[in-house]
């Protein structure tokens, strides 16, 4: 089976410009979850979704911060515009259901210069 | 809210021995999971191994197993006859399964650079 799918795998751009992340959860799961990873805070969740509806966007650090799920077989996540401080690595996961394992994707590598 | 710690920054340990890396945990909850993800320099995150807390058995599989330790909130995986695939960043992870803001999130330790030495 395919796991988590995620593209770009790394992603340079300049500060300002728009950049937009794309993930393919595992068939059949309810659940996709966005994370970041940096050094300074570790990792972190941004957003989740079941069944293509953002339940909980407590961790979206500000307005720049997007994501939808127009169906059940992706998402974007984009930051509009973008910041040196959003330099980080970028996890989509999915699951099942809520209280499951998460499985997650290889992850992109986003620098902002 | 819930809190994980990993107090072993690095470690390092020679290809076929045993390793242990350390876990705990802050939480007033007595109903949650705990991971232990692993991480290697493709930066993927692969799940390594979980453990419900209402099983008193402490889980394994294959080289990899945990000691559970609910009542000290410890959660310890140790890595038998370690191998170079093993050299990564192991994350261990608390989700809420009781309820309140956490419930079913994942809330990570901020990891351990295990590596294998030949």
């Amino acid at each position: 089976d395919a796991g988590v799918i995620q593209s770009p795998r790394h992603e340079v751009t300049e500060m300002g410009q728009e950049v937009t992340l794309r993930c393919k959860p595992i068939s059949g799961h309810d659940y996709l979850f966005w994370y970041r990873q940096t050094m300074m805070r570790g990792l972190e969740l941004l957003i989740y979704f079941n069944n293509n509806v953002p339940i909980d966007d407590s961790g979206m650090p500000e307005d720049r911060f997007s994501a939808k799920m127009p169906n059940a077989s992706f998402s974007t996540l984009k930051i509009q515009p973008s910041e040196p401080r959003d330099s980080a690595v970028y996890f989509c996961a999915s699951s099942l259901v809520l209280l499951e394992t998460q499985y997650f994707g290889p992850g992109t590598r986003l620098l902002v210069l | 809210a819930q809190t994980v710690t990993q107090s072993q920054p690095e470690m390092s340990v020679q290809e076929a021995e045993t390793v242990t890396l350390s876990c705990t945990y802050d939480t007033s909850e007595s109903n949650y999971y705990l991971f232990w993800y692993k991480q290697p320099p493709s930066r993927q995150m692969i799940l390594v191994i979980r453990q419900e807390a209402y099983k008193q058995q402490n889980a394994t599989e294959n080289r990899f197993s945990v000691n559970f330790q609910k009542a000290a909130k410890s959660f310890s995986l140790k890595i038998s006859d370690s191998q170079l695939g093993d050299t990564a960043m192991y994350f261990c992870a608390f989700m809420n399964h009781a309820g309140g803001t956490s419930y079913g999130k994942l809330t990570f330790g901020q990891g351990t650079i295990l590596t294998v030495h030949p």
